[in-house]
């Protein structure tokens, strides 16, 4: 059964410095897509970054990059030049096979607290 | 815009009531999904659907109902043999190949009273 497992419950960090939020995952699907989303206080859920398993870089979207080793099945996000606005709950999210239409299972979560 | 609608934002129940949360999207993605957070909990699938007139159980599917008559909507009932209902409900819709994140909708905070 695939897995999602997020081990810092909340995290720490200074304005203008960069964090890393830790993701592992368990597939036995050669196939799958490995996602962050962010969920400020709000409650609706953004989607940040995506990472497939065939990719052969690290996916990056602008301060956001995914820093993905297969072997080890860890999928981390790294915030660079973190900013107040960056406080919220970071799920890590994964989706068995190609395209959509698969459903996706979350993690439970980290939340990040940037602090001025 | 394009988006996902959820609706109502906050929606109250009674004991033995079933209700109905409304999701509507104008992104013409084929696949809908409901998922439900509970408090510092991520987000457990509810059901989905990957084309009109069919959809599949998720994890945690007892005591909800759905349907999916059109592509642009996929109502959750909520109905009165779930037991512990209330959560943040959200609906998801994504669509097509390669790396699509899902669309969320800003959710609805359901509570029995």
């Amino acid at each position: 059964a695939q897995k999602i497992t997020q081990t810092q419950p909340g995290m720490f960090v200074q304005e203008k410095e960069a964090v890393t939020l830790d993701c592992t995952y368990d597939t036995s699907d050669p196939s799958y897509g490995l996602f962050w989303y962010k969920q400020p206080s709000s409650g609706e859920m953004i989607f940040l970054i995506y990472q497939g398993s065939y990719d052969q870089q690290n996916a990056t979207e602008g301060r956001y990059s995914l820093n993905f080793q297969k072997a080890r099945k860890s999928a981390n996000l790294v915030i660079s030049a973190s900013q107040l606005g960056d406080s919220a709950m970071y799920f890590c999210a994964m989706r068995e096979g190609r395209g959509g239409g698969f459903k996706t299972i979350f993690g439970a979560g980290t939340r990040l607290f940037v602090k001025a | 815009d394009g988006g996902i609608t959820q609706s109502p934002k906050y929606l109250f129940r009674k004991e033995g009531q079933n209700v109905t949360l409304s999701c509507e999207q104008n992104l013409n993605h084929d696949a809908m999904y409901w998922y439900r957070q509970d408090p510092g909990q991520g987000l457990r699938l509810i059901y989905y659907s990957q084309i009109v007139n069919d959809f599949q159980k998720g994890d945690i599917a007892e005591g909800y109902s759905v349907s999916r008559e059109k592509k642009e909507s996929f109502p959750l009932t909520v109905t009165s043999a779930q037991k512990n209902p209330t959560a943040f409900y959200l609906c998801a819709s994504g669509g097509g190949q390669g790396n699509y994140g899902y669309t969320f909708g800003s959710g609805t905070r359901l509570t029995v009273v």
